[in-house]
């Protein structure tokens, strides 16, 4: 099973910040096949990047995702009010899918 | 416009068994894998199950083998996770999401969950 972590735990920013989120796995993931998802507790959670760098259908470009083998990265270029929530990446390039404990993007 | 509405949900007594259902609209369901992930009180989002768009590929976490079973019925847009067994530990907001056409792909779409809670 791959394990990803996730760090910081938490990320305390301001809006128009930049936000840096990293996600380290405990074996290469195949293909790239890492994604990203925003989790807004009471929402379901929305799709940001998939295939470690594309970005889904109508995310915003100020989002973006960028590494491979086993160290990924999800950058937000200026945090808009709504960028407030938790994340997590995932890798569905092996069995059992496993998705990282989350990093929390909090408002400063 | 993709909608996914999982049902089933309760508050269940330890040992004992529940069935969740997730009915799907706005695209074609047979063409899809499908996958349930839950995520338990203050702690983060864990891969339960997938099942192929066939049924002929189906996985599990650990912590359900032998104990969950997923299932699809393509002919009412529906996906489904039977579970028996159940502990404290199952307790969870579960969500029904939409794979890709093939296993190894990136959940595109989520559904609200439906809240699983094992108590005595």
């Amino acid at each position: 099973e791959i394990v990803l972590t996730q760090s910081p735990g938490t990320l305390s920013l301001s809006p128009g910040e930049r936000a840096t989120l990293s996600c380290r796995a405990s074996q290469s993931v195949r293909g790239s096949y890492l994604a990203w998802y925003q989790h807004v507790p009471g929402q379901a959670p929305r799709l940001l990047i998939y295939g470690a760098s594309s970005r889904a259908t109508g995310i915003p470009d100020r989002f973006s995702g960028s590494g491979s083998g086993t160290h990924f990265t999800l950058t937000i270029s200026r945090l808009e009010p709504e960028d407030f929530a938790v994340y997590y990446c995932q890798q569905y390039g092996s069995s059992p899918l496993t998705f990282g404990g989350g990093t929390k993007v909090e408002i400063k | 416009e993709v909608q996914l509405v999982e049902s089933g949900g309760n508050l269940v007594q330890p040992g004992r068994s529940l069935r969740l259902s997730c009915a799907a609209s706005g695209f074609t369901f047979d063409n899809y894998a499908m996958h349930w992930v839950r995520q338990a009180p203050g702690k983060g989002l864990e891969w339960v199950s997938g099942i192929s768009w066939n049924s002929e590929s189906i996985g599990y976490a650990d912590s359900v083998k032998d104990r969950f079973t997923i299932s699809r019925d393509n002919a009412k847009n529906s996906l489904y996770l039977q579970m028996n067994s159940l502990r404290p530990e199952d307790t969870a907001l579960y969500y029904c999401a939409k794979g890709g056409s093939s296993w190894y792909v990136h959940f595109d779409f989520w559904g609200q969950g439906t809240l699983v809670t094992v108590t005595s």
